[in-house]
């Protein structure tokens, strides 16, 4: 079975500071990715990787960084925290190589409150 | 610009009812994917069942079956014999690219005993 882990599940921090949640999937999957899920806005991609060291934008990358040094581990950095980032965080990933399939896997998911 | 769109934001059955979530989508693609993923309270989003659009059958998987309206874009989940278990949000996704996905706002099933 394919596992998504992410680092915390609740998560609270103070406006201002630097914070890094963490992915790790153990599926050798090359696509991972990072969404905001608020309620009545369903799913918001941040960012997404297709590749080690490789990046791209989603819909709101406004104040968030991503960093993926090694195949399995996606981090997302909020540089200065701001109480708007106040949400679900979920971690997916998935793999080209499913043919036919293209599903993506979550992780459980980290509730970052900042107050 | 590719949409989802789930109208209904909440919806109730009885157990052992049947219940149909919508979802309409929108692209000028001829091939793409079409997922509808559960989230149960508190726990992991899964995938119940996929489309593929190259294919006029519906998908079925046991009690979860789609009624996938291609040229309406249409993309309805029927869920049978509903279980108390079933109770989650469910999200409606789309894959035009293989790598992004486009989720919709969400419908929260309430299963009542």
């Amino acid at each position: 079975d394919v596992k998504v882990t992410q680092s915390s599940r609740y998560l609270v921090k103070r406006t201002g500071e630097k914070v890094f949640l963490e992915c790790v999937q153990d599926m050798d999957h090359e696509n991972m990715f990072w969404y905001r899920q608020d309620p009545g806005l369903g799913l918001r991609l941040i960012y997404f990787s297709y590749d080690v060291k490789m990046k791209e934008k989603g819909d709101i990358p406004e104040g968030y960084s991503v960093s993926r040094e090694k195949k399995e581990r996606f981090s997302l950095i909020l540089e200065s925290a701001s109480t708007n980032q106040t949400s679900m965080y979920l971690c997916a990933s998935s793999s080209l190589a499913q043919i036919g399939s293209y599903e993506q896997y979550f992780g459980p998911g980290t509730r970052l409150t900042v107050t | 610009a590719q949409t989802v769109t789930q109208s209904q934001p909440e919806m109730s059955v009885q157990e052992a009812e049947t219940v149909t979530l919508s979802c309409t989508y929108d692209t000028s693609e001829n091939n793409y994917y079409l997922f509808w993923y559960k989230q149960p309270p508190s726990r992991q989003m899964i995938l119940v069942i996929r489309q593929e659009a190259y294919k006029q059958q519906n998908a079925t998987e046991n009690r979860f079956s789609v009624n996938f309206q291609k040229a309406a874009k249409s993309f309805s989940l029927k869920i049978s014999d509903s279980q108390l278990g079933d109770t989650a949000m469910y999200f409606c996704a789309a894959t035009y690219n293989f790598n992004k996905f486009y989720f919709g706002s969400g419908t929260k099933l309430n299963v009542k005993p």
